[in-house]
């Protein structure tokens, strides 16, 4: 069993629909966060966070610790958002590497 | 404010070579992380870098190996190359480390390994 889940695997949606992706994880973290990967590679950090919600235009991130549960959501979704998100912890036996779901691939459709 | 910059952009080599990568961190930034991106295995953490220290290390084997230099450059050398080291190389930037800041992300390096 991978110590990051990601739910979805892939996701395809309508404009202008609510996205929510999801991030599981099995280890102690200190923090997790959440990147976008556009096709050709380049990524993007979109939020760090270790507890509580994060709010950055249209995409707001969760934490509940005691779950081991995060989500990403996008609201008002946008052809533009296609892309991979990748959730990342930082945890384990060190508590300082840095473990990597394997990604959800959302296409938007206009 | 120039963003990471890693070189090559692409490359190709032959088992049992060895190859060398670079990245340049955004100035200021003094920690550097490199990845490995392989379309089954996703992204692994491969090393931090941190004033010139490996701060923290993936499971990786010793032939990836790793530095910085004094003005925050890092290098990731690999050797003895097999197949299965084609990937894409990231490397990622941050004031402190990616345990307390974003990291900002280079466009990678792209080997082939034939």
């Amino acid at each position: 069993k991978n110590e990051v889940e990601q739910s979805p695997q892939n996701l395809t949606a309508q404009e202008g629909e609510f996205i929510t992706i999801n991030c599981s994880y099995s280890v102690g973290i200190s923090a997790l966060h959440w990147l976008q990967q556009h096709p050709g590679g380049g990524i993007v950090s979109l939020f760090m966070l270790s507890s509580g919600k994060k709010k950055h235009g249209r995409l707001i991130a969760t934490i509940n610790i005691q779950e081991k549960h995060s989500s990403l959501h996008i609201t008002a979704s946008h052809p533009r958002d296609s892309a991979v998100y990748i959730c990342a912890v930082i945890g384990g036996d060190s508590n300082y590497q840095l473990i990597w779901g394997a990604g959800t691939k959302l296409i938007i459709k206009p | 404010k120039a963003g990471v910059t890693q070189t090559p952009r692409y490359l190709i080599k032959t088992r049992g070579q060895q190859v060398t990568l670079s990245c340049s961190p955004i100035s200021g930034h003094r920690s550097v992380s490199w990845y490995q991106q392989t379309p089954g295995q996703g992204l692994q953490f491969l090393f931090e870098y941190f004033s010139e220290t490996q701060r923290n290390k993936g499971n990786f084997p010793g032939r990836f190996s790793g530095r910085q230099f004094s003005n925050s450059r890092s290098e990731m050398n690999v050797s003895t190359l097999e197949l299965g080291d084609s990937a894409l190389y990231l490397c990622a930037s941050s004031l402190a480390g990616y345990f307390y800041n974003e990291q900002f992300f280079g466009p990678g390096t792209r080997l082939t390994v034939l």
